[in-house]
């Protein structure tokens, strides 16, 4: 049992370069979730997914496109990436009901030069 | 805008010493969890308090949540070493959780 896990751990794009940050689940979630990371600002919601083929949008959704073709697997997509996506990004799961604990992936560093 | 926020920003105590940290949010919620994250790590659930309970135990952590402040509080009794780390609050209303900026608290032995 894997629980989250993100690929890949470390990414260093140019601007305006796009990639995909994998995660992945074997918990059997419905829900799933990016959060960014910066310092001295906490984590904030990118996008989230409340099951199979739906997304909605978080806070900071902008820049940002997210896909949940599997019930296990949340893709996060940067298509013209900006230094200001510098950040390190945390994909996590919940169960069925959202009313429950989260469980983090490692998180994937990402350097936008 | 952020829901919640921790207060202090940083923590220094002594091994054996209680910590406590405090959380503050902004709208009404369903249930206000804390996590702990250690350096280079993802989030770790800690505990989960619901908006109809006022106190939670769990080992050494002691949760409080006063919703007509709008606060929480953790308290982690004699600390050790391995409590080093940032903690965080975070509060739900709808599907998602809101973090605050977090705890970053230091035990020194």
């Amino acid at each position: 049992n894997a629980g989250v896990t993100q690929t890949p751990k470390f990414r260093v794009l140019k601007t305006g370069q796009s990639m995909t940050l994998l995660c992945a689940q074997d918990m059997n979630h419905e829900y799933m979730y990016w959060y960014r990371q910066d310092p001295g600002m906490g984590l904030r919601l990118i996008h989230y997914s409340v099951g199979e083929g739906t997304t909605a949008k978080g806070e900071v959704p902008d820049g940002y496109n997210v896909s949940r073709l599997k019930k296990q697997n949340f893709l996060l997509g940067l298509e013209s990436a900006a230094p200001s996506q510098t950040s390190v990004y945390f994909c996590a799961s919940s169960p069925f009901f959202s009313y429950n604990e989260q469980f983090f992936g490692p998180g994937t560093r990402l350097t936008v030069l | 805008s952020q829901q919640g926020e921790e207060d202090p920003q940083a923590l220094s105590i002594q091994e054996g010493e209680n910590a406590t940290m405090n959380c503050s949010y902004k709208t009404s919620i369903n249930n206000l969890q804390w996590y702990r994250q250690n350096s280079g790590r993802g989030l770790v659930h800690l505990i989960l308090i619901r908006s109809n309970e006022r106190e939670k135990h769990s080992g050494r952590l002691r949760v409080t949540l006063d919703t007509s402040k709008k606060s929480s509080s953790l308290l982690i009794t004699a600390s050790r070493a391995a409590d080093t780390a940032s903690y965080f609050c975070g509060s739900q209303a709808g599907t998602a959780l809101i973090f605050g900026k977090g705890t970053t608290l230091s035990v020194s032995s």
